[in-house]
């Protein structure tokens, strides 16, 4: 199965300011048809899981533009230009492309 | 608006049964793979199963394989899921996702103990 690790996987941060968060798979995620399967969800507490970016960097509708997703090779990352108190919750990256799909650990960002 | 609505999370004894359901409404239903996501108590999130638009093509994750299954009815906008010979492991909040997660339901709680 591919292994999608994520970091940290906690980050507190300051209302305002940027936050990343990182993401490695442990093989390409490049399909066959071309795309490359790498999703990025939020989960604000006690809610369900929320789709934000698809396919790398393309944002779902409704999603704040400070969202933005990024690769380098099998390097991801999920930036968030400034933090915002609704942001609270945990990130899971998420890659498509190979079966089983499998998620990231998670990365809890919360409020300092 | 798009809408996912699971049913028939319950509590229920290790090595029995349960059939979870997702009615969708809101969206062409026969068009997209669907899928089964669950989230044990406090944990991360675990693809339990797909199935293509048709049905033709299924996909489990290897821990569910021979105990769960999938399935659709498009007549009736709706996907299931048969899990049989439950476990403890098992124990988690289901969700039904469109696809590679566009959109998901509230979830189902699905509890196996004794």
């Amino acid at each position: 199965d591919v292994v999608m690790t994520q970091s940290p996987l906690s980050l507190p941060v300051t209302l305002g300011q940027p936050a990343s968060i990182s993401c490695r798979s442990s093989q390409s995620l490049v399909h066959s048809d071309g795309n490359t399967y790498l999703n990025w969800f939020q989960q604000r507490p006690g809610q369900s899981p929320r789709r934000l970016i698809y396919k790398v960097f393309n944002r779902d509708s409704g999603v704040p533009d400070r969202f933005s997703g990024s690769e380098s090779g099998t390097d991801f990352t999920l930036k968030i230009s400034r933090v915002e108190a609704e942001d609270v919750g945990i990130y899971y990256c998420m890659q498509g492309t190979h079966w089983p799909w499998t998620f990231g650990q998670g990365t809890k960002v919360e409020i300092k | 608006e798009v809408q996912l609505v699971e049913s028939g999370g319950d509590l229920v004894q290790p090595g029995g049964s349960l059939r979870l359901s997702c009615a969708a409404s809101g969206f062409t239903f026969s068009s997209y793979w669907m899928s089964w996501v669950r989230q044990a108590p406090g944990k991360g999130l675990e693809w339990v199963a797909n199935i293509k638009q048709d049905g033709s093509e299924k996909y489990y994750v290897d821990s569910v394989k021979g105990r769960f299954t999938i399935s659709r009815d498009n007549a009736k906008n709706s996907l299931y899921l048969q899990m049989n010979s439950l476990r403890a492991e098992d124990t988690a909040v289901y969700y039904c996702a469109r696809g590679r997660g566009s959109c998901w339901g509230q979830g189902t709680l699905v509890t196996v103990s004794s």
